[in-house]
């Protein structure tokens, strides 16, 4: 079975502080992990994938294989970084790709 | 180009009603999937489809019936919906049969469907 949790709902952050979205997973395999975004009435997209290793909008994102986490970090928040984020997980064989429940962010001015 | 392109994008349908949701991809993309999304909720996978083939099944009602006629669309046909189906559904797809894409999903702007 496989599973991503993301444990808090809600987050609230300034402006210019750090941000952390925790996500955490369990799969019986080597799965490849995501981080997507959901601006307000937009549609679901990638924000950035851990084989890739790059910065996207200033996030970042590492595999910890031994505490099986894939945490998404900024340092500096912007207004605009206010969004849905979702950890995702797809298993070795690519066809599942499951959905962990979802970071509310609001970034205060 | 990274588009999935969903119509319509607006639907309401009664109960005893017979619809159909159509996904269309022009990436050359292998699998092609169906999300339904509630508010404020992560997407659910439905169904995928490999090569064409139904290869994922989440135990969903039979009033919902995908349809894969080639590789590039993707149908999900409706009947007999109750008012809680009514949702977002997302048509996405990934994977590229030289593994180009790895397994990165991409998402169309889905359909808001509401069942009266």
């Amino acid at each position: 079975a496989q599973r991503v949790t993301q444990p808090e709902k809600l987050l609230s952050v300034f402006k210019g502080a750090p941000v952390e979205l925790k996500c955490n997973y369990s799969y019986s395999g080597s799965p490849e992990l995501f981080w997507y975004v959901q601006y307000s009435r937009q549609r679901l997209q990638l924000l950035l994938r851990h084989i890739s290793r790059e910065s996207i909008k200033g996030f970042t994102a590492d595999l910890n294989k031994g505490e099986t986490s894939f945490h998404l970090k900024k340092p500096f928040a912007q207004e605009e970084d206010s969004a849905m984020y979702y950890c995702a997980l797809s298993g070795q064989a690519g066809n599942q790709f499951y959905f962990g429940t979802g970071t509310s962010l609001t970034v205060i001015p | 180009d990274t588009e999935v392109t969903q119509t319509p994008k607006h639907l309401v349908m009664g109960m005893t009603n017979k619809k159909s949701l159509k996904c269309e991809q022009h990436m050359g993309h292998r699998a092609m999937y169906w999300y339904k999304q509630k508010a404020k909720k992560p997407p659910e996978l439905m169904f995928v489809y490999s090569y064409e083939k139904l290869s994922i099944n989440e135990s969903v009602p039979s009033r919902f019936s995908p349809e894969c006629p080639n590789s590039s669309l993707l149908n999900l046909h409706l009947h007999a919906l109750q008012p809680e189906d009514s949702a977002l559904y997302l048509c996405a797809s990934s994977r590229k049969p030289d593994g180009s894409s790895g397994n990165t999903i991409y998402f169309g702007e889905g359909s808001w469907l509401t069942v009266v």
